[in-house]
């Protein structure tokens, strides 16, 4: 089936730590994206990537960081200058153009 | 700035019956696009519905209807026959186009419904 799969589901940081999150799609869509969401709010992007090797960053990017060597990969990096980190991650996909983004299901980052 | 308001922080529908979520917007591009997502409780965001602002006609997906009015700036989600499974969260966005040709979505901060037996 394709999708989009986010991993883990539950992601738990010691002060200090870095972590990766995981975010994979078979769509074969060149557009991916990483959003953050707080309690009782929307998304915000973090970082959006349109082709391999290129991203760029989205309105709440410091702290965070990203790679994409593949098509269907986009890791999201949470660093240790992520200071309020704890939030939902969301993670999208889309073809380029203006068609919708479809999303993972999430990963769910607790600070210790 | 694109902005997205939801004014309504929770709402109730009986079973059956038809229920209106709102949704105003604000920019000043001719061209845009707006969405609706649902997030039920596992968090995923589930794509319902899309509005493009030429497009002539309000769109439709089975029980799902946006009530596009362009001169108001609003675009509110219509959920027709509410069933128990509709009870979520519900977004609305709308697409801001990025200076290298892509897009991100600008979120609302959302509506909780939920449907009574």
């Amino acid at each position: 089936d394709g999708g989009i799969t986010q991993s883990p589901k539950y992601l738990f940081r010691k002060e200090g730590q870095n972590v990766t999150l995981s975010c994979e799609q078979n769509l074969n869509h060149d557009a991916m994206y990483w959003y953050r969401q707080d309690p009782g709010q929307g998304l915000r992007l973090i970082y959006y990537s349109q082709i391999v090797n290129d991203f760029q960053k989205g309105d709440i990017a410091e702290g965070y960081s990203v790679s994409r060597e593949k098509k269907e990969s986009f890791p999201l990096t949470v660093t240790s200058a992520q200071k309020n980190p704890t939030a939902f991650y969301l993670c999208a996909s889309g073809p380029t153009g203006k068609e919708t983004q479809y999303f993972g299901p999430g990963t769910r980052l607790l600070v210790l | 700035a694109q902005k997205i308001t939801q004014t309504q922080p929770g709402m109730f529908v009986q079973e059956k019956e038809a229920v209106t979520l709102d949704c105003t917007y604000d920019t000043s591009d001719p061209s845009y696009g707006l969405f609706w997502y649902k997030q039920p409780s596992s968090g995923e965001m589930i794509f319902l519905i899309y509005q493009g602002s030429y497009d002539q006609q309000n769109a439709t997906e089975g029980r799902y209807s946006l009530n596009f009015q362009k001169a108001r700036k609003s675009a509110n989600l219509v959920i027709s026959a509410s069933q128990l499974g509709d009870s979520a969260m519900y977004f609305c966005a709308m697409r801001e186009d990025l200076m290298d040709s892509s897009y991100k979505l600008i979120f609302g901060s959302g509506t909780r419904l939920l449907v009574r037996p």
